[in-house]
Order: C-alpha cells, then sequence, then structure tokens
C-alpha cells in the first residue's frame, strides 16, 4: 500500500525538550511538507523539500527544522525556540514540486502536547 | 495577509439537502484549486480540484463552481448525507507557488 505515515499518533513533550517528528513517504514522490493545524486557522506551512538535500522555509518556520536526507524522510523537529508547539502537525508529499496540478496528499498526523 | 477565506466556520444541513460551501481568495496568480475533507485527528484527502480555464467540475455528489471575475469559488454536495460531516478546506495555488489553504469550514449533516 502506498502511502504517508507519521509517527508518533500522539506525543508528549515536557517544556525545553526538543522532539522530532516523523514522516515517511513511498509513494516515490519528490516533494513533502510539514503544515501545523490550529483551531480556526486552516493550514500553515513550516517547511517543505522539492528535492533530496533541499528544503524552504514556509510561512511559520521559526522554532522548527527539518533534514530531507532521503527521498522517502522528512522528519521534523520542533525545538524548545517554538513558543507554542501544541498543535496537529500533518505531512505531505506530491509528485512534483511547486507547480500547478500538484494535488498533496497528506498523513494521519501526529498530536503534540506540551506540560 | 489570508488570500484564500472560508467565512463560514460551519454549516449545519439536512440529509437529502444541498451542502454549499464557499471560498474567496484574492490573489488572480491563483490558477488552480482544490478542496480537501478531513476528519478529527486525521489528515486530509483530497476531494475535488478545478483549474482557472474552467468554472465547473463534476465528481458525483461533488460539485465545484469557480467564477474567476468575483474570485469565488464554491462546493456544492448533492445530496448531503451524515457520513460528509467534516472540515472541508479549500486551497489554491498558482505555477511555481505552494498551496495556499482557507480556515476550514466545519460541515455537520443531520440525519
Amino acid at each position: 500500500d502506498g502511502g504517508i505515515t507519521q509517527s508518533p499518533k500522539y506525543l508528549f513533550r515536557k517544556e525545553g525538550q526538543n522532539v522530532t517528528l516523523s514522516c515517511e513517504q513511498n509513494l516515490n514522490h519528490d516533494a513533502m511538507y510539514w503544515y501545523r493545524q490550529d483551531p480556526g486557522q486552516g493550514l500553515r506551512l513550516i517547511y517543505y523539500s522539492q528535492i533530496v538535500n533541499d528544503f524552504q522555509k514556509g510561512d511559520i518556520a521559526e522554532g522548527y527544522s527539518v533534514s530531507r536526507e532521503k527521498k522517502e524522510s522528512f522528519p521534523l523537529t520542533v525545538t524548545s525556540a517554538q513558543k507554542n508547539p501544541t498543535a496537529f502537525y500533518l505531512c505531505a508529499s506530491s509528485i512534483r514540486g511547486l507547480a500547478t496540478n500538484n494535488e498533496q496528499f497528506f498523513g494521519p498526523g501526529t498530536r503534540l502536547t506540551v506540560l | 495577509d489570508q488570500q484564500v477565506k472560508q467565512n463560514s466556520p460551519s454549516l449545519s444541513v439536512q440529509e437529502g439537502r444541498i451542502s454549499i460551501l464557499n471560498c474567496d481568495y484574492t490573489n488572480s496568480m491563483f490558477d488552480y484549486f482544490l478542496w480537501y475533507k478531513k476528519y478529527p485527528a486525521e489528515g486530509p484527502t483530497f476531494l475535488i480540484s478545478i483549474s482557472s480555464i474552467k468554472d465547473k467540475n463534476e465528481d458525483g455528489r461533488f460539485t465545484v463552481f469557480l467564477n474567476k471575475s468575483a474570485k469565488h469559488l464554491s462546493l456544492h454536495i448533492v445530496p448531503s448525507q451524515p457520513g460528509d460531516s467534516a472540515v472541508y478546506f479549500c486551497a489554491a495555488s498558482g505555477s511555481g507557488s505552494r498551496l495556499t489553504f482557507g480556515e476550514g469550514t466545519q460541515l455537520t449533516v443531520n440525519p
């Protein structure tokens, strides 16, 4: 089955700790994305990567870091510098990077709660 | 600067009736529009899309209408079913740009 997996489903972190969210895809997609969802604010783009070993900041990159060492993997680290990290995090991928007619496929999400 | 707006946070309809979800955009460079459906604690799933060269696209019970002059699109669901209850996001993109999402509309279909 082709798709996007995110782990864990629920994650709890103490304030001041870094935490890494996993995202893996076996769709052979070039591009991958990280979003966060907060109530009433839709999906906001954190980081995206159009190709291996390259990534760009989205609209709310402060306090986050990513890597793209392999095509199928795009982990997101939420650092202690992120002021309000409690949110629902969604990973997505698309066949190509920035292009029209570019449908994104989403993973099931990770709910991060900072205690 | 919210380039894609869904002004109705919620919508409630009776089973069997039509659901109409609306979306407005400000960026005239957007030329591709998508609707996603999202259940709680799950990722969004793609529903239907439309290119700016069209004004209507239909897929079963779902139809998307695009009014470029008004920078407005709408999603019609006919007939509505209880399983359609979810949050619906519209999204837009232009050549070389990433997807921009609206805030979402919570649709509730009552039996």
